[in-house]
């Protein structure tokens, strides 16, 4: 059982285009996390969230308490977004739980 | 400010020695916890330290530990290693503790066991 779903798995998309990535989670939380991982292994965290919305940019993250569900959004997508994106929460039992990732491929 | 810096960041070891990594977090950061990183598994947490204590502790065996010193490094041990501990191992640092607080990525050891 994962604490953690996401969607897509996978997702390419063309230039310019608007982008949802989806997380739903099981467990209470505090916090959730939407993290970027670049081919290589280095990961950046993008927001942390406890209510509301949140925007960096071209970025913007919502999260909807009630629902137990949350997005992340890109607007105008470039190929350097190109990337996995990782939803994490904290919360029951003092530990993150993760997503699988949602592989973004953004095409020129 | 520099950032967490991990070593070292390539290590092969086989199966059954016992490996050691070490992560250096961002200067005034108290807090460092690590993550397991596998395709099969995902990203799964391990332990968080903070001020030389553990603080939290994930769903791993008894072989992994680790420690804080009172710079706020942290190394963690693996002992008796398996193949299935091959892994990209992330450290992550933040002000505070997990969770809550923002946290900053080291760019991760990837251990290979044979």
């Amino acid at each position: 059982k994962n604490e953690v779903e996401q969607s897509p798995q996978n997702l390419t998309a063309q230039e310019g285009e608007f982008i949802t990535i989806n997380c739903s989670y099981s467990v209470g939380i505090s916090a959730l996390h939407w993290l970027q991982q670049h081919p290589g292994g280095g990961i950046v965290s993008l927001f942390m969230l406890s209510s509301g919305k949140k925007k960096h940019g071209r970025l913007i993250a919502t999260i909807n308490i009630q629902e137990k569900h949350s997005s992340l959004h890109i607007t105008a997508s470039h190929p350097r977004d190109s990337a996995v994106y990782i939803c994490a929460v904290y919360g029951y039992g003092n530990q993150f739980y993760f997503g699988t990732g949602t592989s973004l491929t953004v095409i020129p | 400010k520099a950032g967490v810096t991990q070593t070292p960041r390539y290590l092969i070891k086989t199966r059954g020695q016992q490996v050691t990594l070490s992560c250096s977090p961002i200067s005034g950061h108290r807090s460092v916890s690590w993550y397991q990183q596998t395709p099969g598994q995902g990203l799964q947490f391990l332990f968080e330290y903070f001020s030389e204590t553990q603080r939290n502790k994930g769903n791993f065996p008894g072989r992994f530990s680790g420690r804080q010193f009172s710079n706020s490094r942290s190394e963690m041990n693996v002992s008796t290693l398996e193949l299935g501990d091959s892994a990209l191992y992330l450290c992550a640092s933040s002000t505070a503790g997990t969770g809550g607080w923002e946290q900053y990525f080291g760019p991760g050891t990837r251990l290979t066991v044979t």
